[in-house]
């Protein structure tokens, strides 16, 4: 799977839009790409994924780009709950029946945090 | 949404003994979970992938007999941490995929994490 890279960390007023950065240049064809995200001392949890068009849903948005060599997650109007360590990562979809499909690889994230 | 559960949240165990923690997918069969690690400050690492009815292949570096992973069923898996010695201690979080179908969705989700301590 494509490796990406993320800020360390990032700060966002509360209600403002969160626009969370991804670079995944060496993403091949059939990679999609992952959003999760992991609230202090809990398991992570999905957001959005995408392969090539922009993708929205009750959460957020992930903006991609043409040449996919990086997207971006957007939180619209971010709260306080929103503070947490976002996780951007790349993977194939191509053997969705094998046994190690569903496995993946974490880097080291985004640190959001939502201040008043 | 689906539900991956943990049990126990936290644990506190005597340095030499060991520690059971089990994995559930509440509504969905998973004939495949995955299990993690999580050190202080640091991202996930994965542990081992957890087959129903057959033995659990473990990441390079992983202790197989440390680590004892058990998929009896199509909604359990247990990992049982081994004579745990303090370097033990950590957030240990599984995940699951529905392989019936059933959510229509092969999405992989995760439990809410169980913190080991070992003292």
């Amino acid at each position: 799977d494509a490796k990406t890279t993320q800020p360390t960390s990032m700060d966002c007023a509360e209600g403002r839009a969160a626009n969370l950065p991804c670079n995944h240049s060496t993403i091949s064809g059939n990679e999609y790409v992952y959003w999760y995200r992991q609230i202090h001392s809990q398991g992570p949890q999905y957001i959005i994924h995408g392969l090539k068009n922009n993708e929205t849903n009750e959460m957020a948005s992930l903006i991609i780009t043409e040449d996919r060599k990086s997207s971006t997650l957007i939180l619209p109007h971010a709260t306080l709950r929103d503070t947490a360590v976002y996780y951007c990562i790349v993977r194939s979809r191509r053997n969705a029946g094998g046994t190690s499909y569903g496995k993946l690889t974490f880097g080291q994230g985004t640190i959001l945090t939502v201040h008043p | 949404g689906a539900v991956v559960s943990q049990h126990p949240s936290r644990v506190i165990c005597k340095s030499g003994t060991s520690v059971k923690i089990e994995c559930r997918s509440l509504d969905f069969q998973a004939t495949t979970m995955f299990w993690y690690r999580q050190f202080p400050k640091q991202s996930l690492m994965l542990m081992a992938t957890s087959n129903e009815g057959s033995k659990a292949t473990y990441e390079q570096g992983v202790e197989k007999d440390k680590f004892l992973i058990n998929h009896a069923s199509l909604t359990l898996s247990t990992l049982t941490v081994t004579s745990a010695h303090p370097e033990d201690s950590s957030f240990y979080i599984c995940s699951a995929r529905d392989s019936s179908g059933t959510l229509g969705n092969t999405e992989a989700f995760f439990g809410q994490g169980t913190r080991l301590t070992v003292v």
